[in-house]
């Protein structure tokens, strides 16, 4: 069965640092993945997607990700953290031709002054 | 542009009673509809995935005779927590996804239960 990995469940990052938020996955076969965020008392917001093709993709705010089949891995990124993007970021997976996400257990984002 | 909405935002029910929580897809024809609980301090767990057309799945630990779900059609879903405990709070998402593949969300339904 699919399944995700995050890591750290708890990463603080001064403002105008860069940022890394791990996340591997399980999964057998082509995945398709994604980035939600979550701010407080909020739904989710979707940040970005990989479907096959460019490893790395863009998303909103700044935020990339990169895919790595070797690594099983699909690593979210920031250049510079803003103290808006504190939050809790979610990564997700979904089974090919399956309209259903399978979600790690999230990172909380903590910005520093 | 794609836009699903959710209601009521937040409710309260007494423990043991029920409550009914809608989910409305605006902009694109939702074909499928996953409902998902975020229980406090949780992650996103699937409770069911409704196809139109299709018969509605539902994952373990989560079964129709507790969370009855009706999908008339391609804009519309409803689920009910029937007979609602303690571990029933937290926050009802809904996720409506059309001919893109893409899941859009509501901003979900916040349910307490006294």
């Amino acid at each position: 069965a699919q399944s995700v990995t995050q890591p750290d469940a708890r990463v603080t990052v001064s403002e105008g640092a860069s940022l890394q938020l791990r996340c591997k996955y399980s999964y057998f076969g082509t995945p398709y993945l994604f980035w939600y965020v979550q701010y407080p008392r909020q739904g989710l917001q979707l940040l970005l997607k990989y479907y096959p093709g460019d490893p790395v993709v863009q998303g909103v705010n700044g935020f990339e990700a990169e895919f790595s089949k070797s690594n099983s891995s699909f690593h979210l990124r920031k250049a510079s953290v803003h103290w808006s993007d504190w939050a809790v970021y979610f990564c997700a997976v979904r089974l090919s031709g399956y309209n259903k996400l399978t979600f790690g257990k999230g990172t909380v984002l903590l910005v520093s002054p | 542009g794609a836009l699903v909405y959710q209601y009521p935002r937040r409710t309260i029910c007494k423990s043991g009673t029920s409550m009914r929580m809608e989910c409305q897809a605006v902009g694109f024809q939702a074909t499928s509809v996953a409902w998902y609980r975020q229980s406090p301090q949780k992650t996103f767990e699937l409770i069911a995935l409704s196809t139109v057309n299709s018969a509605i799945k539902y994952e373990q630990n989560f079964t129709q005779e507790k969370f009855p779900i009706s999908h008339p059609n391609l804009s519309f879903s409803s689920m009910t927590v029937l007979n609602a405990y303690l571990e029933d709070r937290g926050l009802y998402l809904c996720g409506a996804t059309g001919d893109s593949y893409e899941q859009y969300f509501g901003p979900g339904t916040r349910l307490t239960v006294l």
